[in-house]
Order: C-alpha cells, then sequence, then structure tokens
C-alpha cells in the first residue's frame, strides 16, 4: 500500500563522505519533490521535477543534487555532507491538474558525524 | 508571493478539550490552502485541504477549518483532544491554478496532557 517510500529511513554519513538519499512512488505523478527539514522547523524545498524538467530552489546549495532516471524514481545525492546537512529529507509527489495534494514520503534522517 | 503564519508554536490542551491551532495566509492570489500533521519520524499526512469549494471543510481524525477571506485565516479545530491527536501541524498555501509551489508555515506542536 505504500505510495512514497523513502530508503533509507536512518541513514549515518561522515562529514565529506558523498550520499544518496532515494525515493520510489508508486502514483505515476508528474511532479517530485525533495525537501530538508531541520527540527522544528517547516519543510524547506530543495528542488523538484516537473516530469524530467528539473527546477533548483535558488537558495540550494550546490552540495546538494538530484537524479530523476524514471518517473517512479528520485535521489538527492549530498556530494560532501556538512555537520549542517543533518536533518530528515523528506520526498513527496503531486498530481498535475488541480490542486491536487502533496503525497509526503517517511523520510529519511539523515546524521554526520 | 505567499505565507502562512502559525501563531503559537507549541499548544497543549487537556483529553477532551477543543483544539485551535491557528493559520493566517498572505496571498496576493486566490489561494489553495492545505494542514498536514506529522508524527515524530514520520512524513506529513494531509489532514484537510481549502480548494474554493466550501468555506467549511471536514478533513481526516474529526478535524476541520474553516477558510475566512475577510480575516485571511484557516484555523484548524477538532471539538475534542484525543491523546492521539499529539503531533505536529503544519499550515501550507499555495496560488490556486495550476501548477505552484507550496509554502509551509513554521509548524504548531501540539501536546495533549491526559
Amino acid at each position: 500500500d505504500a505510495m512514497v517510500i523513502q530508503n533509507p529511513r536512518y541513514q549515518v554519513t561522515q562529514f565529506g563522505k558523498p550520499v544518496t538519499l532515494s525515493c520510489s512512488q508508486t502514483l505515476n505523478h508528474n511532479v517530485m519533490y525533495w525537501y530538508q527539514q531541520k527540527s522544528s522547523q517547516a519543510p524547506k524545498l530543495l528542488f523538484h521535477y516537473y516530469d524530467k524538467d528539473f527546477n533548483n530552489e535558488a537558495d540550494t546549495p550546490d552540495n546538494f543534487q538530484s537524479r530523476r532516471p524514471n518517473t517512479s524514481f528520485c535521489f538527492l545525492d549530498i556530494r560532501s555532507p556538512g555537520l549542517g546537512d543533518a536533518a530528515m529529507y523528506l520526498c513527496a509527489t503531486r498530481g498535475t491538474g488541480g490542486p491536487d495534494t502533496q503525497y509526503f514520503g517517511p523520510g529519511t534522517r539523515l546524521t554526520v558525524l | 508571493a505567499q505565507s502562512v503564519t502559525q501563531l503559537g508554536s507549541h499548544v497543549s490542551v487537556s483529553e477532551g478539550a477543543l483544539v485551535l491551532l491557528r493559520c493566517n495566509y498572505s496571498s496576493s492570489v486566490p489561494p489553495y490552502l492545505f494542514w498536514y500533521v506529522q508524527y515524530p519520524n514520520q512524513g506529513l499526512q494531509l489532514l484537510l485541504k481549502y480548494t474554493s469549494a466550501a468555506t467549511l471543510v471536514k478533513g481526516i481524525n474529526g478535524f476541520e477549518a474553516e477558510f475566512k477571506k475577510s480575516e485571511t485565516s484557516f484555523h484548524l479545530t477538532k471539538p475534542s483532544a484525543h491523546m492521539s491527536d499529539a503531533a505536529e501541524y503544519f499550515c501550507a498555501v499555495s496560488p490556486s491554478g495550476g501548477y505552484q509551489k507550496v509554502t509551509f508555515g513554521i509548524g504548531t506542536k501540539l501536546q495533549v496532557i491526559p
């Protein structure tokens, strides 16, 4: 029944060691998002895909990259994680053609040592 | 440009008491408005949404919200709090019409006291 799946749920990495977070969806939605959420803060949009069109938020650091090889999968790459990148990373999808809801995955909590 | 302001980062209510979580929005065009709930170490789940139909919107788990254009508000209420309602609640806004970016408020953490 899971619609938006994120793996792993918990990720520990070392300072400066590249890490990849993954997201998959069974909803066949055109739009996929990556958010960063730090403790007691609102989700902050990093970037989104409208189909294959990539849209980067102006304040997203270059350290963050993303790939969407097909409709179902989307990856977040953090090239050189710093201590400040420790956060919950949320993937979400959205259909098009109206005020469709965003469907969120359970998130990946990233710890940087 | 759009934004939401959630008044009160922490709200405590007794079990069985009324829940009222406040949200005011700012939008240059007619908005869509959403309330999401987040349990610890989980993603966000939609409670309800306003999309320019009925101004009183009913959602899951007994929650409802009323869109008041004159007050630019979209407060979330529940008549009787349950222990399982303890979570963080996010108000969000997006402009109506086609695909648009959603902007979230900072969240309100609800504590339910037995």
